[in-house]
């Protein structure tokens, strides 16, 4: 059974506005939530993190939230620009083992 | 910044045939992690490694293997491989921290086909 949703395999979205991509989880024991960007032939880079003592982090064009009575995550990003095309995967973490359980991912695909 | 490196980028080998992927990092990071990324199916655990000869299975680790023989490098072995076993290997590494507040450094990926 999946513990990390993202329910949208792609999103298309033109340059300079906001793209909104989601994550769900089911256990309500994970404590650290992540977003990784991944291009083609690349491994995936660290995007930003959340804790699940707070409820949003910024950094830049990057916003993520954190609803924990939903269990869902999102990633906003403003302005979106051509190179952030890209596949984004969120990845959850429960426990101190260091395991990080990751989506399927969403290809955002930003319109010049 | 932190350098994880896989030796191959591109690996075509055999069905049947023993293959080594070899990952090294160079920030003496306690802890690695093998993936294999599939489309439609994300980023997959095979195996873990807490320290040198520490191995924990992942959540598909059948048909794999691991060695952790030094801190530095983790290398993953398919002992006799298979046409599934065709995918994107990613290696991945993160320091011991005590809040666990820090993100998994990746390498660039091997990508393997077995023929």
């Amino acid at each position: 059974d999946q513990q990390v949703k993202q329910n949208s395999p792609s999103l298309s979205v033109q340059e300079g506005r906001i793209s909104i991509l989601n994550c769900d989880y089911t256990n309500s024991m994970f404590d650290y939530f992540l977003w990784y960007k991944k291009y083609p032939a690349e491994g995936p880079t660290f995007l930003i993190s959340i804790s699940s003592i707070k409820d949003k982090n910024e950094d830049g064009r990057f916003t993520v939230f954190l609803n924990k009575s939903a269990k869902h995550l999102s990633l906003h990003i403003v302005p979106s620009q051509p190179g952030d095309s890209a596949v984004y995967f969120c990845a959850v973490r429960g426990g101190s083992n260091y395991k990080l359980t990751f989506g399927k991912g969403t290809l955002l695909t930003v319109n010049p | 910044d932190v350098k994880v490196t896989q030796s191959s980028r591109y690996l075509v080998k055999r069905t049947g045939e023993k293959v080594f992927l070899e990952c090294v990092q160079d920030m003496d990071h306690e802890n690695m992690f093998w993936y294999r990324q599939d489309p439609g199916l994300g980023l997959r655990l095979i195996y873990f490694s807490y320290d040198v000869k520490m191995k924990e299975k992942g959540d598909i680790p059948e048909g794999y293997s691991v060695s952790r023989e030094k801190k530095e490098r983790f290398s993953l072995i398919l002992e006799s491989a298979s046409t599934n076993q065709t995918s994107m290997y990613l290696c991945a590494s993160i320091p011991w921290d005590s809040m666990g507040r820090q993100p998994q450094h990746f390498g660039d990926g091997t990508r393997l086909s077995i023929l």
